[in-house]
């Protein structure tokens, strides 16, 4: 009953791996949004694309490369992650108007060995 | 820009008690504030939120109130029950676009 989905649930990757997390929204929101969640912390922003373009990049390191494909579809792009990357990565979509709540997938649990 | 603070960090009531967990923020530009219940595991989802020409708001057992002139806003939850128990982050919004979340506050609710 997620309106954002999330995948892969899960993923281990090696430090020197390339992966991809995806996300998509059939809400016809116009803002997305990349979050790193650590455990009992609160969601820390990585990026929002908004109407398609990057309108935020919250200084994130360029190991991390996202990427809006469409307006439903979000993209993570992983390399040359370290052990500390490892959280829980959050999607989140928006109408990207004023008093509008964001709506938060699931997540990926990322581990990085 | 925006800083927002979250009290208490932990919170335990016994079943059928209140819970009051209480935000400020720091921009009086900001005009709207969501309230997130993340259950172990699971995603954070919306709960309930106010803006800022209201005062107070009132789903059911939860409320929220907002001062603005004070910078502060609180969720109440009254006649709390177990499946209340989670981790709750207040966040406020300026431009629709960002969101800043405060600390969170791991509520127990015990039997």
């Amino acid at each position: 009953d997620t309106e954002v989905t999330q995948t892969p649930k899960h993923l281990v990757m090696g430090m020197t791996n390339k992966k991809s997390l995806k996300c998509e929204q059939h809400m016809g929101h116009r803002a997305m949004y990349w979050y790193k969640q650590k455990a009992k912390k609160p969601p820390e922003l990585m990026f929002v694309y908004s109407y398609e373009k990057l309108s935020i990049n919250e200084s994130v390191p360029s190991r991390f490369s996202p990427e809006c494909p469409n307006s439903s579809l979000l993209n993570l792009h992983l390399h040359a992650l370290q052990p500390e990357d490892s959280a829980l990565y959050l999607c989140a979509s928006g109408p990207g108007a004023y008093n509008s709540p964001l709506h938060f997938g699931n997540g990926t649990r990322l581990t990085v060995t | 820009g925006e800083n927002v603070e979250q009290h208490p960090s932990t919170l335990s009531v016994q079943e059928g008690d209140s819970a009051v967990i209480k935000c400020t923020y720091s921009d009086s530009a900001s005009n709207y504030f969501p309230w997130y219940k993340q259950e172990l595991g699971k995603r954070p989802q919306l709960i309930i939120d106010i803006r800022s020409n209201v005062g107070e708001k009132k789903d059911q057992r939860i409320a929220v109130t907002l001062n603005k002139t004070a910078k502060h806003f609180s969720l109440h939850i009254t006649e709390t029950q177990p499946e209340d128990s989670a981790v709750y982050f207040c966040a406020a919004s300026t431009s629709g676009n960002q969101f800043y979340f405060g600390t969170g506050t791991s509520l127990t609710v015990i039997p």
